[in-house]
């Protein structure tokens, strides 16, 4: 089947560095995307990773490793704005995405 | 900017009427749409699919009758909800795909619609 899984709820102290992990199970694989979601609002594109390996984009970098159905979401320099959920979402082969449940990050001053 | 646009962002209504919500790409042609309803601290549940000018594709468990989707144009897609009921009450959000994003596969959304049915 398909699944998605990533922590529930992860706390982390502002300025701080975290790394939310995701592992999936997808019938074929057309890469995976990170959201951030903001209670209330509509999720907002992070990153987007169909090859192996780091990609960097400002204070936020996504990791990819096909091969271990794995990927992170690492967020350096926290702010508190940064407290949101972040979804990991993966779409296979038939382009349809499978969403994760989101890892709820709260960050402490 | 924005580059989805979804109308309303708040609606409440009075069970047993209809709804549309809107959901416009403002700056792309966006050939296929999505709806998606969000319960509290749950995931995005796709609700739909729709491509412009064809039928939309419902998920299962999904009520056509209930969620009508139109998606007549390149540029608008509307969600109506029909003989609302308090249990319809939720969040419903709106993404498009098109030839913006294409080369990442991004998707871009609306602002999302609060309906609360009384």
């Amino acid at each position: 089947g398909q699944n998605i899984d990533q922590p529930t709820e992860m706390t982390a102290t502002e300025g701080a560095i975290v790394q939310i992990n995701c592992t999936y199970q997808t019938s074929g694989f057309n890469g995976l995307f990170w959201y951030q979601q903001h209670a209330g609002e509509a999720p907002t594109f992070l990153s987007y990773n169909v090859l192996d390996g780091l990609e960097e984009k400002g204070r936020f970098s996504s990791f990819l490793s096909r091969s271990k159905g794995y990927s992170y979401l690492l967020l350096k320099e926290l702010q508190m704005k940064d407290s949101a959920s972040y979804l990991c979402v993966t779409m296979d082969s038939n382009y349809q995405l499978i969403w994760g449940a989101g890892t709820k990050l709260i960050i402490k001053p | 900017g924005a580059v989805v646009s979804q109308h309303p962002s708040r609606v409440i209504c009075k069970s047993g009427t209809s709804v549309k919500i809107e959901c416009r790409s403002l700056d792309f042609q966006a050939t296929t749409m999505f709806w998606y309803r969000q319960f509290p601290k749950k995931s995005l549940m796709l609700m739909a699919t729709s491509n412009e000018g064809s039928k939309a594709t419902y998920e299962q468990g999904v009520e056509k009758d209930k969620f009508l989707i139109n998606h007549a144009s390149l540029t608008l897609s509307t969600l109506t909800v029909t003989s609302a009921h308090p249990e319809d009450s939720s969040f419903y959000i709106c993404s498009a795909s098109g030839t913006r994003g294409q080369n990442t596969g991004e998707l871009f959304f609306g602002e999302g619609s609060r309906l609360t049915v009384l």
